[in-house]
This record gives C-alpha cells, sequence and structure tokens, in this order.
C-alpha cells in the first residue's frame, strides 16, 4: 500500500502567523489528497482536498499545494487563530485503492 | 450530516478477556472501516468492508477480528485482548473506496486493557 510521511509532528505557531504541514507520497498512482482536522475529544473531519488534477486550492484561510513531480502536499493555514489548534492528518489515495492512507498526524498549537 | 455512531464510548477490560466494538452508519455508505490511533503512530487501519458479508484485512490487523453483518454495522472483535490493544479506536465510512469522497468518522471508543 501507499506509504504517507508528515512533518512535522508538532507545530507551535503565534497568532495571526501561517502554518505549514507538509506530506510525502509513494505511490505516482495516488490522485487523491484530502486533510483531516481533529479537535481534542472529537472524530477527525474533512476540512479541505485536492485532486491531481490541481496544483493549488484555497478555502477561507487553507491552502493546499500539490507537487505531483516531487510526490508532495502540503497544508498553509493563513493568519491562524486559536480555534485553529488541534491535531491535522494529511491522506492519499487513488481510484484503484479500496481505502485510505493516512499520515501520522501533527499537533498545532495556536499561541494567543 | 453523515451519521456514525460508535459503542461503547469508553471500555476497560482485563489482559485476556473478550471485546466486542460496534458500529452503526446511516449514510447508506458501502465502505466501512476500524482505525486505531495512538501518539505518533497517527491513523492505523485495522480492516475495512465493502458491503455486508465482505471483509478485508488492513494494515494492523493482528489480535482482531471483524465483521459486517449488515450494510449498517460492523463490529471489531478482541477475542484475547492484550495491554498493546489499549487505544483510541475510531469507525468511519465512506461512499467510495478511495477517490473523491469523504470519510465520515465515529465519535471514537477509548479501549484500555489492564
Amino acid at each position: 500500500g501507499e506509504q504517507v510521511e508528515q512533518l512535522p509532528s508538532i507545530l507551535r505557531v503565534q497568532e495571526g502567523s501561517s502554518a505549514s504541514i507538509n506530506c510525502s507520497y509513494e505511490d505516482s498512482a495516488s490522485n487523491y489528497f484530502p486533510w483531516y482536522k481533529q479537535e481534542p475529544g472529537e472524530n477527525p473531519k474533512l476540512i479541505i482536498d485536492i485532486r491531481s488534477n490541481m496544483e493549488r486550492k484555497q478555502i477561507q484561510e487553507l491552502i493546499v499545494l500539490l507537487d505531483k513531480k516531487a510526490k508532495r502536499f502540503s497544508l498553509h493555514i493563513t493568519d491562524t487563530q486559536p480555534g485553529d489548534s488541534a491535531m491535522y492528518f494529511c491522506a492519499a489515495s487513488y481510484t484503484g485503492y479500496q481505502n485510505f492512507y493516512f499520515g501520522k498526524g501533527t499537533s498545532l498549537t495556536v499561541i494567543p | 450530516e453523515a451519521a456514525v455512531t460508535q459503542s461503547p464510548r469508553n471500555k476497560v477490560t482485563v489482559t485476556g478477556g473478550n471485546v466486542t466494538l460496534s458500529c452503526r452508519q446511516t449514510n447508506s455508505h458501502n465502505y466501512m472501516y476500524w482505525y486505531r490511533q495512538d501518539t505518533g503512530h497517527g491513523l492505523r487501519l485495522i480492516h475495512y468492508s465493502y458491503g455486508a458479508g465482505n471483509l478485508q484485512i488492513g494494515d494492523v490487523p493482528d489480535g482482531y477480528k471483524a465483521t459486517r453483518t449488515t450494510q449498517e454495522d460492523f463490529f471489531l472483535l478482541l477475542e484475547l485482548a492484550s495491554p498493546s490493544q489499549t487505544s483510541l479506536y475510531f469507525c468511519a465510512s465512506s461512499d467510495a473506496g478511495g477517490w473523491n469522497t469523504e470519510v465520515f468518522f465515529g465519535k471514537g471508543t477509548r479501549l484500555t486493557v489492564v
């Protein structure tokens, strides 16, 4: 199966600054890359995703970039707020898979 | 919103004990998954299923059995629980297997094996 590496595992940023989380994958066939946010004590929820026919996607303060040649994708949170403090998971998949492969997660803390 | 309900939410059992975790989804989704979440390991797939009666092995299946009795219900069985199985377990469902589809997670079951 696919292998997804996610870095950093822990990230602390000042409120109002940007936060970046990077993921890499191994299988060039992967073509769907979602990001999940898990708030403390809650279940993971989808916040943004990108497909392989795109290089960039933005939803409000969330930006996802995909570099297929390098097999890397990243999440950027601009103007971070305390409510952005959570665990974030990247994942990779493709039409031939029957499941998703998750990274190990990044614990983001936004310092007021 | 899509609903995935897990029970129990918390469970304590003894080493060697028998535990069943239950999951029901009302999303009419084909795929259901069992993950365990551990610090430093993220979400690891135990078993999954793409329909009633179907079972597929995930990445960390040792010590676990699963059964999909209906479209809605997916069970995870630990027949001889060990302390290494102390974890937070998530059930999830999705409409399709791996493309362009959201995975909906339950609230989780925290299992402690003493």
